[in-house]
C-alpha cells in the first residue's frame, strides 16, 4: 500500500520568515495530494490540495509544488505568522481509494 | 448546514466493554472513513467507504466494525475495548478520495 513520509518533524521559524514541510509517497500511481492543518484540540482542515497533473499550486501565502518524478511534494508558508503555529499533515491517494497521511510537522513561528 | 457531526465527543469505557461511534454528514458525500489519531503517528485509516453498501478495511482495522445502511451515517463500532484503541477518532466525508474532505470534531476515547 502507499506509504507517506513526512519532514522535519518539528519546525521552529521566527515571525516573517519562510517555512518549508516535505512529503515523499511510495505508489506512483497516486495522483492526489492535499494538505490539512491541525490546531490544538481541533479537527484538521484542508489548506490546500494539488493533483498529479499540475506541478504547482499557490493561494496567498501557501504554495505546494509536486515532483512526479521524483516521488515528492511539498508546502512552502512564506511570511510566517503566529496564527500558522499548528500541525501540518501531508497526504496521497492511491488507486485504492485511501488516503494515506503523513506523520505530521509541528510548526511553531516565534515572535 | 452542520458538515460532518460526531458523537460523543468523549467516553470513557472499561476492558471489554463495546460501543458505537457515531458519524452523519449532511453534504450528501459518498466517501466517509474514519481515522485515529495517536501522538507522534499522524492519521491512521481504519476504515472506509465509498458508498452505501460498500465498506473496506484501511490500515489498522483489528478490533473495529463498520456497517454504511445510509449516506449519511457511518457508525464504527469496537467489539471489545481494549487499552491500545485509546485514542482520538475523526470521521471524515468527501464527494470521492481525491476530493477535499470534511472532518468531524472528533471522539476523545479512554479505554482503562
Amino acid at each position: 500500500g502507499e506509504n507517506v513520509e513526512q519532514h522535519p518533524s518539528t519546525l521552529s521559524v521566527q515571525e516573517g520568515d519562510s517555512a518549508v514541510i516535505k512529503c515523499t509517497y511510495s505508489d506512483s500511481a497516486s495522483n492526489y495530494f492535499p494538505w490539512y492543518k491541525q490546531e490544538l484540540g481541533k479537527r484538521p482542515q484542508l489548506i490546500i490540495d494539488i493533483r498529479s497533473n499540475v506541478g504547482e499550486k499557490k493561494d496567498q501565502r501557501i504554495a505546494v509544488t509536486l515532483n512526479k518524478t521524483a516521488k515528492h511534494f511539498s508546502l512552502h508558508i512564506t511570511e510566517t505568522q503566529p496564527e500558522d503555529s499548528a500541525v501540518y499533515f501531508c497526504a496521497a491517494t492511491s488507486t485504492a481509494s485511501k488516503l494515506t497521511f503523513g506523520t505530521g510537522t509541528r510548526l511553531q513561528v516565534t515572535l | 448546514n452542520a458538515g460532518v457531526t460526531q458523537t460523543p465527543k468523549f467516553q470513557v469505557l472499561k476492558t471489554g466493554q463495546s460501543m458505537t461511534l457515531q458519524c452523519a454528514q449532511d453534504m450528501n458525500h459518498e466517501y466517509m472513513s474514519w481515522y485515529r489519531q495517536d501522538p507522534g503517528m499522524g492519521l491512521r485509516l481504519i476504515h472506509y467507504s465509498v458508498g452505501a453498501g460498500i465498506t473496506d478495511q484501511g490500515e489498522v482495522p483489528n478490533g473495529y466494525n463498520v456497517s454504511r445502511s445510509t449516506t449519511e451515517d457511518f457508525p464504527l463500532r469496537l467489539l471489545s475495548a481494549a487499552p491500545s484503541q485509546t485514542s482520538v477518532y475523526f470521521c471524515a466525508s468527501g464527494a470521492g478520495t481525491n476530493q477535499p474532505q470534511h472532518f468531524g470534531d472528533g471522539t476523545r476515547l479512554s479505554i482503562l
